[in-house]
């Protein structure tokens, strides 16, 4: 019983570079979230998506992140133009098709930027 | 969400129970208390959650007070990959319950 699983788990870009950090869910699961971790802080949450579907994305940045969960394939995260304030971790979690269940959270991705 | 406090560091001799606390004054009727930990960078691990019952798991016990202001997460015989942060965070259901708040937690240092 796989995990949530994200890819990939180290990522270097260059500054004004775009970033795709993709998650699959657990098996069953039909809720994603996206939280960030900048360098020696605590989680913050960013958005939380169904499929095809954004339900909250009261913590995304306004300008340069998108998300989406297709009805096909993994959620992206999609950071366009990076600049060095975005090297952070990036987790994703998941939770089954009720609102408000339990999240399991992936391995993260580290997101580089020079 | 309600807020919760932590200690924001605790020591534990290996074997030993680990016994972590959480203040969570302002908790509501339908929110509940979630205990998660935090390995070295790695991905947030869930522990063990409840609402007012105590609650038990192959990982931790937790024990909530009857007035619900605060809780404890017990780890009966801590080793030293226990060695973690571990944030307590209280959480509505339904749609209230999107997103989880990390505050500070409690880095808990198991020593051999």
């Amino acid at each position: 019983n796989a995990g949530v699983m994200q890819n990939p788990r180290h990522l270097v870009r260059r500054r004004g570079q775009e970033a795709r950090l993709r998650c699959s869910p657990m098996k069953g699961h039909s809720h994603v979230y996206w939280y960030r971790q900048l360098p020696e802080e605590g989680l913050k949450f960013m958005v939380y998506l169904q499929k095809e579907n954004i339900i909250d994305e009261s913590g995304m940045p306004k300008e340069r992140f998108s998300a989406e969960f297709p009805k096909e394939g993994p959620s992206i995260l999609r950071i366009q133009q990076v600049v060095r304030g975005d090297s952070a971790a990036y987790f994703c979690a998941s939770s089954p098709g009720t609102s408000g269940g339990t999240q399991y959270f992936g391995p993260g991705t580290r997101l580089l930027v020079l | 969400d309600a807020k919760t406090t932590q200690p924001p560091s605790m020591d534990c001799a290996e074997g030993r129970a680990a016994n972590l606390p959480c203040n969570h004054s302002t908790i509501s009727g339908n929110e509940y208390v979630y205990w998660y930990r935090q390995i070295h960078s790695q991905g947030p691990q869930y522990i063990i959650h409840g609402l007012k019952n105590n609650e038990t798991n192959e990982m931790a016990s937790l024990i909530i007070t009857e007035d619900r202001k605060s809780s404890t997460l017990i780890l009966p015989h801590a080793t030293l990959r226990d060695t973690a942060v571990y944030y307590c965070i209280v959480r509505g259901e339904g749609n209230a319950g999107n997103m989880l708040t990390f505050g500070g937690g409690t880095r808990l240092m198991v020593k051999p």
